[in-house]
């Protein structure tokens, strides 16, 4: 069974850091790219960063780029989201989810994590 | 940036057909999807590559892309069909979802 498994999250102050991390299985998790998806409370769905599958490229929105960074083990099969200089709007439930073979135009997401909450308050 | 907008809410009687656009600048040359999402789960894709359903989507689910919007169509529409709906496209390397579109069956 495709499963992915995110976790991390919790509470951290404004300005602090957190790493999330999602464990992959039931796919050759080197074979496909990989998205981070957060989803504040009450709001609709904004994605956060993506990576290729050979990990040759990244991609961030606007919003994060420069605080998150987003990585691979494909030896652990493992996609991680380091967060930075953390702020209140980033409060959200951060989903990893499994695309194609390549993030570009026909990118969509086929598998979906339960999501991992992520708090920032003081 | 890109920006897709759908409608906030969109309700249907059971059985009969429900509607969700999504508009964007020359969207008809991309590539749209569709997720649903329920209360309390993870989003689930429904459409694909403008009309691909994925495998345990039921048929009453289509979609098409043309121009500048693109659109989920749900015939016979059923109460388990309830849920927020997205569209998604990609556009200069950022993937781009819409606000979302919250469908009700009475």
């Amino acid at each position: 069974e495709v499963q992915l498994l995110d976790s991390g999250g919790g509470l951290v102050q404004p300005g602090g850091s957190l790493r999330l991390s999602c464990a992959a299985s039931g796919f050759i998790f080197s074979d496909y790219a990989m998205s981070w998806v957060r989803q504040a409370p009450g709001r609709g769905l904004e994605w956060v960063s993506g990576m290729s599958a050979s990990s040759g490229s990244t991609y961030y929105a606007d919003s994060v780029k420069g605080r998150f960074t987003i990585s691979r083990d494909n030896s652990k099969n493992t996609l991680y989201l380091q967060m930075n200089s953390l702020r209140a709007e980033d409060t959200a439930v951060y989903y990893c989810a499994k695309g194609g073979a390549i993030l570009g135009a026909s990118y969509y997401m086929d598998v979906w994590g339960k999501g991992t909450t992520v708090t920032v308050s003081s | 940036s890109y920006e897709l907008t759908q409608p906030p809410s969109v309700s249907v009687s059971p059985g009969q057909t429900a509607s969700i656009t999504c508009s964007g600048d020359k969207l008809g040359d991309k590539y749209a999807c569709w997720y649903q999402q329920k209360p309390g789960q993870s989003p689930a894709v429904v459409i694909y590559q403008d009309t691909q359903r994925p495998s345990g989507i039921p048929e009453r689910f289509s979609a098409s892309n043309s121009g500048n919007t693109a659109t989920l169509t749900i015939s016979g529409t059923q109460a388990i069909d309830e849920a927020d709906y997205y569209c998604q496209a990609w556009d200069s390397s950022t993937v781009v979802f819409g606000g979302g579109t919250k469908l009700t069956v009475l």
